[in-house]
């Protein structure tokens, strides 16, 4: 079986920093995504995991721990156009698909 | 071009019609998906294309007929919809083994 836990909502300042965690059990385990989702409006992709360790795009970065079974995106210098939903997804061996989490909203505040 | 489209943008039908969506993508992607969103909720997967075989679906009902034309294309037929079927419906195509997949806009459904 699976299960991927991510909070629900979180609030955050512009111009600060925030960490969004996803934790996960998941047999096979080959990788992680993050996606981000404005709403009414598709996802895009973010970043992908499959490695220990972070991984850097800009003001967004992504870190995942195999052993602990966690992942967090970091976002800096946080904007107003950040304000959506993200979605930690998993991967898995031999799947054609991936597993969604429930998806976080961020309310960004000026 | 990385882009995934869709049509219709926005799509209102009666419980009696018969209507389908669809998507292309020139990517040259060998996956293509057809998920579920409803408001506040993540995407819920229903099918899954590998080179224009069908490889998952997932419980959907039968009123939901997926077609895959050619590499490019994928089609999903709608018939005897329910109210509750009203969702956004999304595309998807990746190159295969579930690797990043590229969604299309979506198309908003509304069954009355």
């Amino acid at each position: 079986g699976q299960n991927i836990d991510q909070p629900t909502e979180m609030t955050a300042t512009e111009g600060a920093i925030v960490q969004i965690n996803c934790t996960y059990q998941t047999s096979g385990f080959n990788g992680l995504f993050w996606y981000q989702q404005h709403a009414g409006e598709a996802p895009t992709f973010l970043s992908y995991n499959v490695l220990d360790g972070l991984e850097e795009k800009g003001r967004f970065s992504s870190f995942l721990s195999r052993s602990k079974g966690y992942s967090y995106l970091l976002l800096k210098e946080l904007q107003m156009k950040d304000s959506a939903s993200y979605l930690c997804a998993v991967r898995r061996w031999g799947d054609d698909k991936i597993i969604f989490g429930k998806g976080t909203r961020l309310h960004i505040l000026p | 071009d990385t882009e995934v489209t869709q049509t219709p943008k926005h799509l209102v039908m009666g419980m009696t019609n018969k209507k389908s969506l669809k998507c292309e993508q020139h990517m040259g992607h060998r996956a293509m998906y057809w998920y579920k969103q409803k408001a506040k909720k993540p995407p819920e997967l229903m099918f899954v294309y590998s080179y224009e075989k069908l490889s998952i679906n997932e419980s959907v009902p039968s009123r939901f007929s997926p077609e895959c034309p050619n590499s490019s294309l994928l089609n999903l037929h709608l018939h005897a919809l329910q109210p509750e079927d009203s969702a956004l419906y999304l595309c998807a195509s990746s190159q295969g083994g579930a690797l990043e997949q590229y969604f299309g806009p979506g198309t908003r459904l509304t069954v009355t």
